[in-house]
């Protein structure tokens, strides 16, 4: 069974610019999260969804940062205009829902650097 | 303070010898804990899921928890150089906030 695919891998912007990312989770996992880990922390929730609805976005920037889930399967973050202190690794998550939503799979992350 | 406190090492060992790793938290409500694995430029990987206080041991891998002194532990029997990688504890009260430590780097030298 495929996991979390996120792309791109890796992503060098310069700053103001916009960037996107994408996630497709696993098959039959209706719940879907971003996540922000910057270098030697743990994983930070962005925002979280429920099908297409954003349930929890509550740590989301919202002046910079936007996300959306059509269709309630992949989904996409963007960042525009891009900030230095945005340069980390972005990953994506996805778990069942219906008490099991705190066991999360990880997908690859996309390592973002803004020079 | 952190919610949850985790030491990031660096921890280096031979191969063959037990990894020990610890996590403490502050937040009495949390019930589910988990660890994962994550190597270089990947993901993180769960590896173990537990709920409550108690044991749980996967092969060379045995996750422990201690509500009362609110401290959980994992440890990594017979070392592998395959094991290196950063080890993240998790915890949540009974949804899907993830509350992670910072990671501890472990290298298993050949």
């Amino acid at each position: 069974e495929a996991g979390v695919v996120q792309s791109p891998r890796y992503k060098i912007i310069e700053k103001k610019q916009p960037v996107a990312f994408w996630c497709n989770p696993i098959s039959g996992h209706n719940t879907l999260y971003w996540y922000l880990q910057n270098l030697g922390q743990g994983p930070e929730l962005l925002i979280r969804y429920e099908n297409e609805e954003a349930v929890d976005d509550s740590q989301l920037p919202k002046d910079r940062f936007s996300a959306e889930r059509l269709k309630g399967v992949d989904s996409t973050l963007k960042i525009q205009p891009a900030e230095l202190g945005d340069s980390a690794v972005y990953l994506c998550a996805s778990s069942f829902s219906s008490g099991r939503e705190n066991e999360q799979f990880f997908g690859p992350g996309t390592r973002l650097t803004v020079l | 303070q952190k919610e949850v406190e985790q030491d990031p090492g660096p921890l280096s060992v031979p191969e063959g010898a037990i990894v020990s790793l610890n996590c403490t938290y502050s937040n009495s409500a949390f019930q589910y804990f988990m660890w994962y694995r994550q190597y270089s430029r990947k993901g993180p990987e769960l590896l173990m899921y537990t709920y409550s206080s108690g044991n749980k041991e996967d092969g060379r891998f045995t996750a422990q928890v201690d509500k009362s002194s609110k401290y959980i532990s994992l440890f990594i029997r017979d070392s592998q150089p395959s094991d290196s990688a950063t080890y993240l504890c998790a915890m949540s009260e009974n949804d899907y906030k993830l509350s992670f430590g910072a990671g501890t780097t472990v290298t298993v030298r050949a």
